[in-house]
Protein backbone atom coordinates (compact mmCIF):
# COMPACT_ATOMS: atom_id res chain seq x y z
CA UNK A 1 0.00 0.00 0.00
CA UNK A 2 1.49 3.86 -0.73
CA UNK A 3 0.01 5.24 2.58
CA UNK A 4 -1.75 8.49 2.62
CA UNK A 5 -0.40 11.22 0.11
CA UNK A 6 -0.14 14.36 -0.23
CA UNK A 7 0.81 16.84 -2.64
CA UNK A 8 2.80 18.91 -2.82
CA UNK A 9 5.09 18.41 -0.43
CA UNK A 10 6.57 22.37 -0.30
CA UNK A 11 4.51 25.43 -1.41
CA UNK A 12 5.56 29.05 -1.16
CA UNK A 13 3.05 31.64 -2.17
CA UNK A 14 2.29 35.07 -1.58
CA UNK A 15 -0.42 36.76 0.71
CA UNK A 16 -4.13 36.94 -0.62
CA UNK A 17 -3.46 34.11 -3.10
CA UNK A 18 -5.21 30.95 -3.29
CA UNK A 19 -4.12 27.71 -1.90
CA UNK A 20 -5.20 23.96 -2.08
CA UNK A 21 -3.52 21.29 -0.64
CA UNK A 22 -4.04 17.49 -1.84
CA UNK A 23 -4.89 14.31 0.03
CA UNK A 24 -5.48 10.76 -1.01
CA UNK A 25 -6.01 8.42 1.93
CA UNK A 26 -5.50 4.67 2.23
CA UNK A 27 -7.85 2.50 -0.15
CA UNK A 28 -10.69 1.37 1.78
CA UNK A 29 -10.25 3.56 5.19
CA UNK A 30 -13.40 5.59 6.19
CA UNK A 31 -12.31 8.32 8.09
CA UNK A 32 -10.13 11.36 6.84
CA UNK A 33 -8.71 14.14 8.83
CA UNK A 34 -6.82 17.05 8.57
CA UNK A 35 -4.46 18.37 11.47
CA UNK A 36 -1.91 21.41 11.11
CA UNK A 37 1.04 21.28 13.17
CA UNK A 38 3.08 24.68 14.00
CA UNK A 39 5.31 25.62 16.43
CA UNK A 40 3.19 27.48 18.64
CA UNK A 41 0.16 25.46 18.42
CA UNK A 42 1.69 22.29 18.12
CA UNK A 43 -0.62 19.33 16.38
CA UNK A 44 -4.15 20.75 15.88
CA UNK A 45 -7.38 19.09 14.26
CA UNK A 46 -9.08 20.81 12.03
CA UNK A 47 -11.32 18.82 10.31
CA UNK A 48 -12.35 15.10 9.73
CA UNK A 49 -14.73 13.19 7.23
CA UNK A 50 -16.65 10.10 7.77
CA UNK A 51 -17.47 8.52 4.66
CA UNK A 52 -16.98 11.74 2.17
CA UNK A 53 -19.14 13.61 4.66
CA UNK A 54 -17.49 16.27 7.25
CA UNK A 55 -18.47 15.06 10.38
CA UNK A 56 -16.81 17.81 12.94
CA UNK A 57 -15.08 21.06 11.50
CA UNK A 58 -14.71 22.66 14.63
CA UNK A 59 -10.97 23.03 13.99
CA UNK A 60 -11.09 25.02 10.83
CA UNK A 61 -9.55 28.67 12.20
CA UNK A 62 -11.79 30.89 10.17
CA UNK A 63 -14.04 30.61 6.68
CA UNK A 64 -10.88 31.64 4.85
CA UNK A 65 -10.09 27.73 5.51
CA UNK A 66 -12.79 24.93 3.72
CA UNK A 67 -11.91 21.34 3.16
CA UNK A 68 -13.78 18.59 0.69
CA UNK A 69 -14.26 15.32 -0.06
CA UNK A 70 -15.66 14.68 -3.30
CA UNK A 71 -15.12 11.19 -3.52
CA UNK A 72 -13.89 8.63 -1.25
CA UNK A 73 -10.14 8.83 -2.87
CA UNK A 74 -9.53 12.29 -2.49
CA UNK A 75 -9.93 15.51 -0.68
CA UNK A 76 -8.63 18.98 -0.62
CA UNK A 77 -8.04 21.89 1.83
CA UNK A 78 -8.24 25.16 0.29
CA UNK A 79 -7.08 28.91 2.15
CA UNK A 80 -8.16 31.47 0.03
CA UNK A 81 -6.94 34.08 0.75
CA UNK A 82 -3.63 32.82 2.63
CA UNK A 83 -2.44 34.59 5.09
CA UNK A 84 1.76 34.55 6.63
CA UNK A 85 0.01 33.08 9.61
CA UNK A 86 -1.14 30.32 7.91
CA UNK A 87 2.21 29.24 7.28
CA UNK A 88 2.29 25.68 8.96
CA UNK A 89 2.84 21.99 8.03
CA UNK A 90 -0.33 20.18 7.28
CA UNK A 91 -1.26 16.40 7.73
CA UNK A 92 -3.91 14.44 6.21
CA UNK A 93 -4.12 10.88 8.05
CA UNK A 94 -7.00 8.08 7.38
CA UNK A 95 -8.43 5.63 9.41
CA UNK A 96 -10.21 2.48 8.88
CA UNK A 97 -13.57 1.89 11.22
CA UNK A 98 -13.08 0.48 14.66
CA UNK A 99 -9.92 0.43 17.25
CA UNK A 100 -7.56 1.51 15.09
CA UNK A 101 -4.97 3.88 14.23
CA UNK A 102 -4.70 6.82 12.15
CA UNK A 103 -2.46 7.05 9.20
CA UNK A 104 -0.49 9.99 8.49
CA UNK A 105 0.77 11.61 5.09
CA UNK A 106 4.08 13.20 4.87
CA UNK A 107 2.34 16.62 5.29
CA UNK A 108 2.35 19.43 2.89
CA UNK A 109 5.04 22.32 4.41
CA UNK A 110 3.10 25.80 3.32
CA UNK A 111 4.92 29.02 3.61
CA UNK A 112 3.00 32.30 2.96
CA UNK A 113 5.62 35.44 2.27
CA UNK B 1 -11.76 19.69 27.48
CA UNK B 2 -9.37 17.11 26.87
CA UNK B 3 -5.80 17.83 26.97
CA UNK B 4 -2.22 16.11 26.87
CA UNK B 5 1.29 17.62 28.77
CA UNK B 6 4.23 16.25 28.19
CA UNK B 7 7.62 17.00 29.41
CA UNK B 8 9.37 19.98 27.98
CA UNK B 9 12.48 19.29 26.14
CA UNK B 10 14.51 18.99 24.02
CA UNK B 11 15.94 15.82 25.78
CA UNK B 12 19.64 14.83 24.66
CA UNK B 13 21.19 11.39 25.71
CA UNK B 14 24.39 9.47 24.99
CA UNK B 15 23.31 6.21 23.13
CA UNK B 16 22.56 3.63 25.36
CA UNK B 17 21.36 5.82 28.50
CA UNK B 18 17.92 5.32 29.52
CA UNK B 19 14.93 7.84 28.28
CA UNK B 20 11.86 8.54 30.09
CA UNK B 21 9.13 11.00 28.34
CA UNK B 22 6.70 11.93 30.47
CA UNK B 23 2.93 11.95 29.85
CA UNK B 24 -0.05 13.30 31.68
CA UNK B 25 -3.76 13.78 30.21
CA UNK B 26 -7.24 14.95 31.36
CA UNK B 27 -9.89 13.84 29.68
CA UNK B 28 -14.15 13.90 29.45
CA UNK B 29 -13.99 10.21 28.45
CA UNK B 30 -12.49 7.17 28.91
CA UNK B 31 -9.43 7.47 26.80
CA UNK B 32 -7.59 5.64 24.53
CA UNK B 33 -3.42 6.70 24.40
CA UNK B 34 -0.98 6.63 21.98
CA UNK B 35 2.55 7.70 21.68
CA UNK B 36 3.47 8.63 17.99
CA UNK B 37 6.79 9.34 16.48
CA UNK B 38 8.32 11.93 14.15
CA UNK B 39 11.85 11.68 12.34
CA UNK B 40 13.16 14.77 10.10
CA UNK B 41 10.91 15.21 6.93
CA UNK B 42 8.32 12.72 8.07
CA UNK B 43 4.51 12.42 8.76
CA UNK B 44 3.96 10.73 12.02
CA UNK B 45 3.75 6.91 13.09
CA UNK B 46 2.46 5.61 15.38
CA UNK B 47 4.37 3.97 18.32
CA UNK B 48 2.50 2.10 20.32
CA UNK B 49 -0.70 2.12 22.15
CA UNK B 50 -3.25 1.39 25.01
CA UNK B 51 -6.71 1.02 25.37
CA UNK B 52 -7.36 0.77 28.60
CA UNK B 53 -6.28 1.00 32.08
CA UNK B 54 -2.90 -1.20 33.24
CA UNK B 55 -2.81 -1.56 29.75
CA UNK B 56 1.40 -1.34 28.52
CA UNK B 57 2.05 -0.54 25.04
CA UNK B 58 5.49 -1.59 23.47
CA UNK B 59 7.15 -1.54 20.35
CA UNK B 60 10.76 -1.07 19.26
CA UNK B 61 11.91 -1.38 23.09
CA UNK B 62 9.86 1.08 23.93
CA UNK B 63 6.56 0.91 26.68
CA UNK B 64 4.42 2.69 28.28
CA UNK B 65 1.61 1.73 30.96
CA UNK B 66 -1.65 3.13 30.79
CA UNK B 67 -1.95 4.51 34.79
CA UNK B 68 -5.51 5.71 35.53
CA UNK B 69 -5.01 6.47 38.63
CA UNK B 70 -2.26 8.94 37.98
CA UNK B 71 -3.46 9.72 34.52
CA UNK B 72 -0.28 9.15 32.95
CA UNK B 73 1.14 7.15 30.07
CA UNK B 74 4.82 7.73 30.54
CA UNK B 75 7.40 6.79 27.45
CA UNK B 76 10.29 4.83 28.20
CA UNK B 77 13.55 2.57 26.63
CA UNK B 78 15.94 1.07 28.53
CA UNK B 79 18.51 1.90 25.71
CA UNK B 80 18.38 4.42 23.00
CA UNK B 81 20.19 4.50 19.88
CA UNK B 82 21.43 7.08 17.77
CA UNK B 83 18.42 6.42 15.13
CA UNK B 84 16.09 6.91 17.87
CA UNK B 85 16.22 11.04 17.66
CA UNK B 86 13.07 12.33 16.38
CA UNK B 87 10.03 14.17 17.91
CA UNK B 88 7.94 12.07 20.20
CA UNK B 89 4.20 13.08 20.77
CA UNK B 90 1.63 11.48 23.41
CA UNK B 91 -2.32 11.75 22.43
CA UNK B 92 -5.43 10.40 23.41
CA UNK B 93 -9.00 9.48 21.52
CA UNK B 94 -12.03 9.55 22.86
CA UNK B 95 -13.69 7.46 20.37
CA UNK B 96 -17.80 7.78 20.49
CA UNK B 97 -20.03 5.53 18.41
CA UNK B 98 -18.76 5.18 15.28
CA UNK B 99 -15.60 7.38 15.43
CA UNK B 100 -12.47 6.13 14.75
CA UNK B 101 -9.00 6.56 16.83
CA UNK B 102 -8.15 9.15 14.22
CA UNK B 103 -9.62 11.88 16.29
CA UNK B 104 -6.81 12.66 18.72
CA UNK B 105 -5.44 15.30 20.84
CA UNK B 106 -1.49 15.92 20.79
CA UNK B 107 0.58 16.70 23.49
CA UNK B 108 3.28 19.81 22.20
CA UNK B 109 5.78 17.17 21.72
CA UNK B 110 8.84 16.11 22.60
CA UNK B 111 12.48 16.14 20.59
CA UNK B 112 14.82 13.63 21.80
CA UNK B 113 18.41 13.73 20.17
CA UNK B 114 20.63 10.73 20.92
CA UNK B 115 24.06 11.42 20.52
CA UNK B 116 26.85 8.23 19.57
Amino acid sequence: DAGVIQSPRHEVTEMGQEVTLRCKPISGHDYLFWYRQTMMRGLELLIYFNNNVPIDDSGMPEDRFSAKMPNASFSTLKIQPSEPRDSAVYFCASSPRGNTEAFFGQGTRLTVV
Amino acid sequence: GDSVTQMEGPVTLSEEAFLTINCTYTATGYPSLFWYVQYPGEGLQLLLKATKADDKGSNKGFEATYRKETTSFHLEKGSVQVSDSAVYFCALSVPAGGTSYGKLTFGQGTILTVHP
